[in-house]
Order: C-alpha cells, then sequence, then structure tokens
C-alpha cells in the first residue's frame, strides 16, 4: 500500500510569485485535504477536495486555490506569493468523506524570499 | 480563545517516566478526537483516536471528557523514541470538514 506522496519537497520563490504543490493520496483513498503548518504552530486547515470538488474550506484568502484529478491526485496553487507564505505545507488522504481519520504526507517546505 | 488549547511544553522528563499531557477544545459539537505526533520537520503521524471510554495501545492511555471538553494522553515508561511533538486534534466528525490542531506539546525523553 503507497502512503501519501507530495512534491516537490522543499521550495523557494519570491514574493509575488505563483506555485503548485502536488499530492497523491494513499491508495483506495478519495477525500485529500490540504494545511498550512507555520513554524511553531499546528497545522491549519486551507480545504478539502472530494469527487473533484472543494467540500470545505478554512479562512484562508482566494488566492488559494486546489484541484482534485479524477485519480484523486491534489493540486494547491498559491498565487501573489506573501512573506507569510513560508510554511511547511501539508496533504493528508482519508478513505472517503465520512471518516475524519486522516494521514498525511511529508510535506512540502515553501520559503518566500 | 483557541479553538484547541494545549500546553506547548517542553516537557524534559528522565527515561522510563510517567508522562500526561492535557489538552481543552472549545467546539461542544466536536465528534472526533486524536492524538498525533510530530517528528522534527516532519509530517504528523496518527498516534491513536480518542473515544469517551477511553483506549489504551500499549504503553499509550488516551482518555476523553466530553462534558469538560478535556482530552488526555498518558505515557508510560517514557523512551528517547518517545521524544517529540504530540499534537491533540479534534474534528466535527462525518468528514467533509477541517481537523482542528493544538499548537502541540513538546517532549524531550533523557537518559
Amino acid at each position: 500500500e503507497t502512503g501519501v506522496t507530495q512534491s516537490p519537497t522543499h521550495l523557494i520563490k519570491t514574493r509575488g510569485q505563483q506555485v503548485t504543490l502536488r499530492c497523491s493520496s494513499q491508495s483506495g483513498h478519495n477525500t485529500v485535504s490540504w494545511y498550512q503548518q507555520a513554524l511553531g504552530q499546528g497545522p491549519q486547515f486551507i480545504f478539502q477536495y472530494y469527487r473533484e470538488e472543494e467540500n470545505g474550506r478554512g479562512n484562508f484568502p482566494p488566492r488559494f486555490s486546489g484541484l482534485q484529478f479524477p485519480n484523486y491526485s491534489s493540486e494547491l496553487n498559491v498565487n501573489a506569493l506573501e512573506l507569510d507564505d513560508s510554511a511547511l505545507y501539508l496533504c493528508a488522504s482519508s478513505s472517503n468523506v465520512g471518516t475524519d481519520t486522516q494521514y498525511f504526507g511529508p510535506g512540502t517546505r515553501l520559503t518566500v524570499l | 480563545r483557541k479553538e484547541v488549547e494545549q500546553d506547548p511544553g517542553p516537557f524534559n522528563v528522565p527515561e522510563g517516566a510517567t508522562v500526561a499531557f492535557n489538552c481543552t477544545y472549545s467546539n461542544s459539537a466536536s465528534q472526533s478526537f486524536f492524538w498525533y505526533r510530530q517528528d522534527c520537520r516532519k509530517e504528523p503521524k496518527l498516534l491513536m483516536s480518542v473515544y469517551s471510554s477511553g483506549n489504551e495501545d500499549g504503553r499509550f492511555t488516551a482518555q476523553l471528557n466530553r462534558a469538560s471538553q478535556y482530552i488526555s494522553l498518558l505515557i508510560r515508561d517514557s523512551k528517547l523514541s518517545d521524544s517529540a511533538t504530540y499534537l491533540c486534534v479534534v474534528g466535527r466528525g462525518g468528514g467533509g470538514n477541517k481537523l482542528t490542531f493544538g499548537t502541540g506539546t513538546q517532549l524531550k525523553v533523557e537518559l
């Protein structure tokens, strides 16, 4: 059974640029959630995707957007990067939308200069 | 007030000690409860779900008190490998919604 994978591992961008992060869910999992974890903080929920549609969103501005594909993989896009967007971005998958038990990928560490 | 509150620590304990972490949550509609473990610069890993009846997994015991909106984690016979940050996590149940994380409690187990 393949776990959650994310790419890239690390990324450095400058303020104002755009970034796309990718996630492949664990085998058999159809629901993907994205979280942002700033240094010294717990992860903060960005949004969840199920059946290729957004299914719940946290307190993040519209420049944070996402996609889910038919194979359940997902992308997180962030436009107009700001310095405060520097964080660990975590993807988590769950076996179905009716469960809160989520398994996390290794994350993408984004640095915005 | 934060939705999930934890003592950030650090808790520095000798190997073999028993250590307890506490957590409170503010949303009485919360339905699912978890403890995750996070090693430095790694992803959170599910340690255990938490039920009102209490549950035990080896050296780890978790307890939920819905009336007090309080969650606990007890680690017995601490090992060096238990050193990590422990995250208290609350969900609304039924999926489709976020997990809310505390800021984590750091544990350092020393020789």
